[in-house]
């Protein structure tokens, strides 16, 4: 069965950085895509950004381009989001998703993981 | 593209029925003429869970008291005889349009 588990919580200061994994097992990991999303204490669902598992192509958010960067290690089929310059409205519960494989077709986020919780606190 | 989910509230007798709409605006038919309409499911403290993707598909697993339905920019999602693990909050996103939208969410509680 699909399966996305991801890291441990994490409580970081402001200006640091965060780099959260997520390990699939349970499918043929190039042939999808990894999506990363968050959820603000109370809040909505977000959509951060994308990446290939296939060939690492990757887009971003206008939100958190410049301070993410969304990696995949195919020989432990492990994707990663890292977040920089942390700020206070960073923090979240961080997900992942198994997405399409290919940028700007059809998103389908039909598997997810537990979630991690980033604080950002002084 | 903006989704716009109502009610944001819906308290729900147990065993009667429930619905909620969802707005795009812009049209969803994709260029392979799907409609990239999903719902999911949030319960309380987990991760949301896809519940039905191309407007009416049920996932694996999903019982058939949950059906969308709709076309173009209006869908609905609906419960036929809500129980008390359908408590949670219920989310629609589109997904041709990058980046992928999500609406803001509708509460189902038990009155």
């Amino acid at each position: 069965q699909v399966q996305l588990v991801q890291s441990g919580a994490e409580v970081k200061k402001p200006g640091a950085s965060v780099k959260v994994s997520c390990k699939a097992s349970g499918y043929t990991f190039t042939n999808y895509g990894i999506s990363w999303l968050r959820q603000a204490p109370g809040q909505g669902l977000e959509w951060m950004g994308w990446i290939s598992a296939y060939n690492g192509n990757t887009y971003y958010t206008q939100r958190v381009q410049g301070r993410v960067t969304m990696t995949t290690d195919r020989s432990t089929s492990t994707a990663y989001m890292e977040l920089r310059s942390l700020r206070s409205d960073d923090t979240a519960m961080y997900y992942c998703a198994r997405d399409t494989p290919a940028e700007g077709a059809a998103a389908t986020e039909d598997f997810w993981g537990q979630g991690t919780l980033v604080t950002v606190s002084s | 593209v903006v989704m716009t989910q109502s009610p944001l509230s819906l308290p729900v007798t147990l065993g009667q029925p429930a619905s909620i709409s969802c707005r795009s605006s812009q049209s969803l038919v994709y260029s392979d003429t799907n409609i990239y309409l999903s719902w999911f499911q949030q319960r309380p403290g987990q991760s949301p869970r896809r519940l039905i993707y191309k407007v009416s598909k049920r996932d694996s697993g999903v019982p058939d008291r949950f059906s969308g339905s709709g076309s173009g920019s209006d869908f609905t999602l609906k419960i036929s005889r809500v129980e008390a693990e359908d408590v949670g909050i219920y989310y629609c996103m589109q997904g041709i349009y990058w980046p992928p939208a999500f609406g803001g969410g509708t509460k189902v509680e038990i009155k």
